[in-house]
């Protein structure tokens, strides 16, 4: 059984702080991993999407990137900015359509 | 988010009511799936559905909950003689026909179920 593992929980940094977002999974058979942002009260959005053959991908100050044979997956998110406070969701899919197992995720303040 | 619209947003139910809560995915698609987040959870894999079909129902208990996509209109994911752990913010997703590679998957914006 697929599981996926955040750390920290939660994280407070000061504005312009680059900061690095950890994710674990335990079966190293995924089709893709995904990142999403999630503000309180609304729902997931989508960040970024990595393929089980990439290695990273990139969105702006965003850097995503995927080590499936040690089950890990980062996301650095660079020059922090007060907007991006938000939980941030990890979660892999282990077939082309089927579920997507997540992390618990990690809540994110940035002070001004 | 992509036009995968939920409603109601928030609904209050007494306990033993009947909550039905609805998902239009985004248009053209025909996958969706119906995860729940309770407090200070994680999000958690309910059900799998393509149009009149049942494909994961895994995650979904086996008792009360139940969940439709019929060929015309919303999926809607029904919870019968609800108790207080039901509550809980259920979230719809839907993605396209096939999911190809870097597809992603479109979420709603929650339903929020409160049953007091």
């Amino acid at each position: 059984k697929q599981e996926v593992t955040q750390i920290p929980a939660a994280l407070s940094v000061p504005e312009g702080e680059n900061l690095v977002l950890n994710c674990s999974f335990t079966d190293s058979a995924i089709y893709n991993l995904q990142w999403f942002r999630q503000d309180p009260g609304k729902g997931l959005t989508s960040l970024l999407l990595i393929q089980s053959s990439q290695r990273e991908q990139t969105s702006g100050r965003l850097n995503a990137s995927l080590d499936k044979s040690s089950g890990r997956s980062t996301l650095y998110i660079a020059a922090s900015q007060p907007g991006d406070s938000a939980t941030y969701l990890c979660a892999v899919q282990e077939t082309s359509g089927s579920r997507l197992t997540f992390g618990e995720g990690t809540q994110l303040t940035v002070n001004p | 988010n992509a036009g995968v619209m939920q409603n109601p947003r928030h609904l209050v139910r007494r306990r033993g009511q009947e909550a039905r809560l609805r998902c239009s995915p985004v248009k053209g698609h025909s996958h969706v799936y119906w995860y729940r987040q309770l407090p200070e959870e994680g999000l958690k894999f309910m059900v799998y559905l393509q149009k009149e079909n049942i494909i994961d129902e895994s995650g979904m208990p086996k008792e009360r909950f139940s969940a439709e996509f019929p060929k015309e209109g919303p999926s809607i994911l029904r919870i019968q003689q609800v108790v207080r752990g039901d509550s809980a913010a259920y979230f719809c997703a839907s993605s396209p026909t096939t999911f190809r590679s870097g597809n992603t998957i479109y979420f709603g914006e929650g339903s929020w179920l409160t049953v007091v």
